[in-house]
C-alpha cells in the first residue's frame, strides 16, 4: 500500500538558506501534519491542513511556511536557517483528521 | 498545559515481558497512541486506545484507563528487533486532532 512520501531524504543548508520540504500524502488523505523532532527530542507539533486551508498551528517560527495544494501534497518553506533547525521533519497525513498515524519516512534537515 | 510522561530508559532480556508506561495531561483528550520509532526513521504506529480497556495485538497489547490518565504499553516475547523508542501521543481535542508526544522511552532489548 502507498505510504506518506516526503523528499528530499536528506538536505543540507548553510546559515541563511531557504530550503523546502515536500510531502505527499496517502492517496485519499485530506489532512497533513509537520513534526519536527530534534535530535533525541520526541517530535513537535508544527502545523497542520485540512483541505488545504490551514487547520491548526503548533510551535512554528514565523521564519517557516506551509501549505497543502490542490492534490493534497504540501510543503514547508524553511528561510533564514538557524543551526537550530537541523532536525527531522515529518509529515503525516489522516483522513478526516483523526491525528495522523501515518508517518512519511522523514526529511533530515541539517544546517551548518 | 499539556504533560504527558515516560520512563526514558527501560531494558529488558529476549523472550521476556516489558511493560512501558505513559501518563498525561492533557487540555483535552480524543484518543492515545503509541508509536515504535527506530533511531533516524519514522514512527511506526502500534495501536490506538480511545476507550478504557486493553487492545491486544499480537505480542504487543495497549491499556487505557481515562479516568487515571494512564496508559501502558506491555511487548511480550520480546526479541532483539524490539530495541527501539516507543512514543506515547495524545491526539487533542481541539479539533484539529493534532498530536502531542510524549518523551519517548528507549527500550534496550539484550540476548
Amino acid at each position: 500500500a502507498a505510504g506518506v512520501i516526503q523528499s528530499p531524504r536528506h538536505l543540507i543548508k548553510e546559515k541563511r538558506e531557504t530550503a523546502t520540504l515536500k510531502c505527499y500524502p496517502i492517496p485519499r488523505h485530506d489532512t497533513v501534519y509537520w513534526y519536527q523532532q530534534g535530535p533525541g527530542q520526541d517530535p513537535q507539533f508544527l502545523i497542520s491542513f485540512y483541505e488545504k486551508m490551514q487547520s491548526d498551528k503548533g510551535s512554528i517560527p514565523d521564519r517557516f511556511s506551509a501549505q497543502q495544494f490542490s492534490d493534497y501534497h504540501s510543503e514547508l518553506n524553511m528561510s533564514s536557517l538557524e543551526l537550530g533547525d537541523s532536525a527531522l521533519y515529518f509529515c503525516a497525513s489522516s483522513l478526516g483528521g483523526t491525528g495522523g498515524r501515518d508517518f512519511g519516512q522523514g526529511t533530515r534537515l541539517t544546517v551548518v | 498545559g499539556q504533560n504527558i510522561d515516560q520512563p526514558t530508559e527501560m531494558t529488558a532480556t529476549e523472550g521476556a515481558i516489558v511493560q512501558i508506561n505513559c501518563t498525561y495531561q492533557t487540555s483535552g483528550f480524543n484518543g492515545l497512541f503509541w508509536y515504535q520509532q527506530h533511531a533516524g526513521e519514522a514512527p511506526t504506529f502500534l495501536s490506538y486506545n480511545v476507550l478504557d480497556g486493553l487492545e491486544e495485538k499480537g505480542r504487543f497489547s495497549s491499556f487505557l484507563s481515562r479516568s487515571k490518565g494512564y496508559s501502558y504499553l506491555l511487548l511480550k516475547e520480546l526479541q532483539m528487533k524490539d530495541s527501539a523508542s516507543y512514543l506515547c501521543a495524545v491526539r487533542d481535542e481541539d479539533g484539529t486532532d493534532k498530536l502531542i508526544f510524549g518523551t519517548g522511552t528507549r527500550l534496550q532489548v539484550f540476548p
